[in-house]
């Protein structure tokens, strides 16, 4: 079975470029997670959904980004515009359940450069 | 938010066990205990998780103290793929927040 796909792997930006990230959960899983790693903060949950509707996002750090979710299959993370200090490792993950015993799927993640 | 506390590095010789320690004092009685491990360059990976009785699955096994406020992760023969970072996670009664902490690194010594 296919995990969670992300895409691009990779993104080098200069700033003020508007930056989108993509995800693919897995089929039949309800809930969804963006996250983002720096070595600073560590893994930050960004934003949560279920059933495809946002339940949380005071992750988010400002206006500059957003999320969406159109289907059960699919989730942009956009950030516009971007700055420097957004560089990280921005995973997607997407679980059966909500509920406390729901196990995580993370995809390998997409890494942002902004120069 | 209880929270969980691990050491920051552990090493390990090849093909021999690793007991990873975490301790959360303040666990309250509805959280799991949840661990993850992140390989380099790679997302977060379930390893597993238990709420009161030790759990076993092909990856680790996982020793909860009787009061609950430490717990063990238990890989019973360690290879050089097993070097990642390990996180011990609380999941709160909000169901979907997982609270990550800085991990253990692990490192396999060949």
């Amino acid at each position: 079975d296919a995990g969670v796909i992300q895409s691009p792997r990779h993104e080098v930006t200069e700033m003020g470029q508007e930056v989108t990230l993509r995800c693919k959960p897995i089929s039949g899983h309800n809930s969804l997670f963006w996250y983002r790693q720096t070595m600073m903060r560590g893994l930050e949950l960004l934003i949560y959904f279920n059933n495809n509707v946002p339940i949380d996002d005071s992750g988010m750090p400002e206006d500059r980004f957003s999320a969406k979710m159109p289907n059960a299959s699919f989730s942009t993370l956009k950030i516009q515009p971007s700055e420097p200090r957004d560089s990280a490792v921005y995973f997607c993950a997407s679980s059966l359940t909500s509920g406390r015993a729901g196990e995580l799927f993370f995809g390998e993640g997409s890494r942002l450069t902004v120069l | 938010d209880a929270k969980t506390t691990q050491p920051n590095s552990m090493e390990s010789n090849e093909e021999e066990p690793v007991h990873l320690p975490c301790n959360h004092s303040t666990i309250s009685g509805t959280d799991y205990i949840h661990w993850y491990r992140q390989l380099p360059s790679q997302g977060p990976e379930y390893v597993i998780h238990g709420l009161t009785s030790n759990v076993n699955n092909r990856m680790a096994s996982l020793a909860i103290a009787e009061d609950r406020k430490s717990s063990t992760l238990i890989l019973h023969r360690a290879t050089l793929r097993d070097a990642a970072v390990y996180y011990c996670i609380l999941r709160q009664d909000s169901n979907y927040q997982l609270i990550w902490g800085a991990g253990t690194k692990l490192i396999i010594k060949p």
